[in-house]
């Protein structure tokens, strides 16, 4: 088992190009979840999908868009990067959203 | 609004000694509480949860403290290890909907 994994590591971008942040997780968890982390801020969810065809927005949706066209796939896409999005984002997926969720390494975003 | 609350970003503890981080919340309608640990440059991993029909769970040397009237939880770590050392996370959610996360509070041991 993977678990969860995100690519890429690192990402260099400059204000206003697009990117999508990839995650996958091969535990048939149905639900998955986006956060940025942020100093002094914790992690705040960014969308989140209780299964496949199912999205909905968390705290601090602005900016992004997700899809969950599969079980194990769930990207993240930024459409115009932007300064304020300079963050690290974590992919999460669990069985239900209260319980133990399983976090991916993280990708550290850089938007100049 | 802060839902979830961890008004210590940091504490240094003796190694062997007890480790208490604190974690308060104003939505009563939270029902689930999670801890979670993260070291540098990984993502969080789950270590103990609890559920509000309880005040008390156990885990090894880890033990989650629930009181519900006053709105806060409390995770001990006895005895404290210099592995011990990271950012905890508490988190709260409710009727199986989306968690959320408190600020985090950096915990050192103290060789």
């Amino acid at each position: 088992n993977a678990g969860v994994t995100q690519t890429p590591k690192f990402q260099v971008l400059k204000t206003g190009q697009s990117m999508t942040l990839q995650c996958a997780q091969d535990m048939n968890h149905e639900y998955m979840s986006w956060y940025r982390q942020d100093p002094g801020m914790g992690l705040r969810l960014i969308h989140y999908s209780v299964g496949a065809g199912i999205t909905d927005q968390g705290e601090v949706p602005n900016g992004y868009n997700v899809s969950r066209s599969t079980t194990e796939d769930f990207p993240l896409r930024l459409l115009s990067a932007a300064p304020s999005q300079t963050s690290v984002y974590f992919c999460a997926s669990s069985s239900m959203a209260e319980e133990e969720q399983f976090f991916g390494p993280g990708t550290r975003l850089t938007v100049l | 609004d802060q839902q979830v609350k961890q008004n210590s970003p940091s504490l240094s503890v003796q190694e062997g000694r007890i480790s208490i981080l604190n974690c308060d919340y104003t939505n009563s309608m939270f029902d689930y509480f999670l801890w979670y640990k993260k070291y540098p440059a990984e993502g969080p991993t789950f270590l103990i949860s609890i559920s509000s029909i309880k005040d008390k769970n156990e885990d090894g040397r880890f033990t989650v403290f629930l009181n519900k009237s006053a709105k806060h939880l409390s995770l001990h770590i006895v005895p404290s290890q210099p592995g011990d050392s990271a950012v905890y996370f508490c988190a709260a959610a409710f009727f199986r909907e989306k968690l959320t996360f408190g600020t985090g509070t950096r915990l050192t041991i103290i060789p």
